[in-house]
């Protein structure tokens, strides 16, 4: 399996954009989770899903991000309008219930708002 | 909900010297505690973890140590190397695979 895959790796955009953040999980897992890293706030979990249920959004920051999970294989985060402070690396990450436990991070996507 | 303090936030040790990493946590029903491993413009990855059914466990010069009635559990790094290098978290969670609450993270940095 090629692991965890996001995209994009990069984004600069200017405030007020639309951003949409992509990921695939690792095949066969059932739990998908979105995290922000700061350095002022370190990882923070924003959702997680579990069989492609949102099972706790209580870290969305605010209405302007959601995210959704269509399939097993495909969640998107969406910050709508960007802004300045929404600058960080965002962390797709799944794993598999009843195993190991370890959770599998993807490359991450460094969003830059303008 | 899970709350996850983790000292020092940054960690110098001259290379060979051992370096330890703390964390606390809040919530009593957690009973799996990993630690990652976040090199430069990485992603985390895990390096060990623990149940709360042991008190210890070790893989070469790794070790990490939890004590559940005080609700806290430490990293271990001996004969420490450059290449460990990189920010370590300590996390917890009441069931391996669900979510996780990362600690705040520790720099550690090995002078050759």
């Amino acid at each position: 399996d090629a692991g965890v895959i996001q995209s994009p790796r990069h984004e600069v955009t200017e405030m007020g954009q639309e951003v949409t953040l992509r990921c695939k999980p690792i095949s066969g897992h059932d739990y998908l989770f979105w995290y922000r890293q700061t350095m002022m706030r370190g990882l923070e979990l924003l959702i997680y899903f579990n069989n492609n249920v949102p099972i706790d959004d209580s870290g969305m920051p605010e209405d302007r991000f959601s995210a959704k999970m269509p399939n097993a294989s495909f969640s998107t985060l969406k910050i709508q309008p960007s802004e300045p402070r929404d600058s960080a690396v965002y962390f797709c990450a799944s794993s598999l219930a009843g195993s190991t436990g370890e959770l599998f991070f993807g490359e991450g996507s460094r969003l830059t708002v303008l | 909900g899970e709350n996850v303090e983790q000292h020092p936030s940054t960690l110098s040790v001259q290379e060979g010297d051992s370096a330890v990493i703390k964390c606390t946590y809040s919530d009593s029903a957690s009973n799996y505690f990993p630690w990652y491993k976040q090199e430069l413009g990485k992603r985390p990855q895990l390096i060990i973890d623990i149940r709360s059914n042991v008190g210890e466990k070790k893989d070469q010069r790794i070790a990490v140590t939890l004590n559940k009635t005080a609700k806290h559990f430490s990293l271990h790094i001996t004969e420490t190397q450059p290449e460990d290098s990189a920010v370590y978290f300590c996390a917890a969670s009441i069931n391996a695979g669900n979510m996780l609450t990362f600690g705040g993270g520790t720099r550690l940095m090995v002078k050759p």
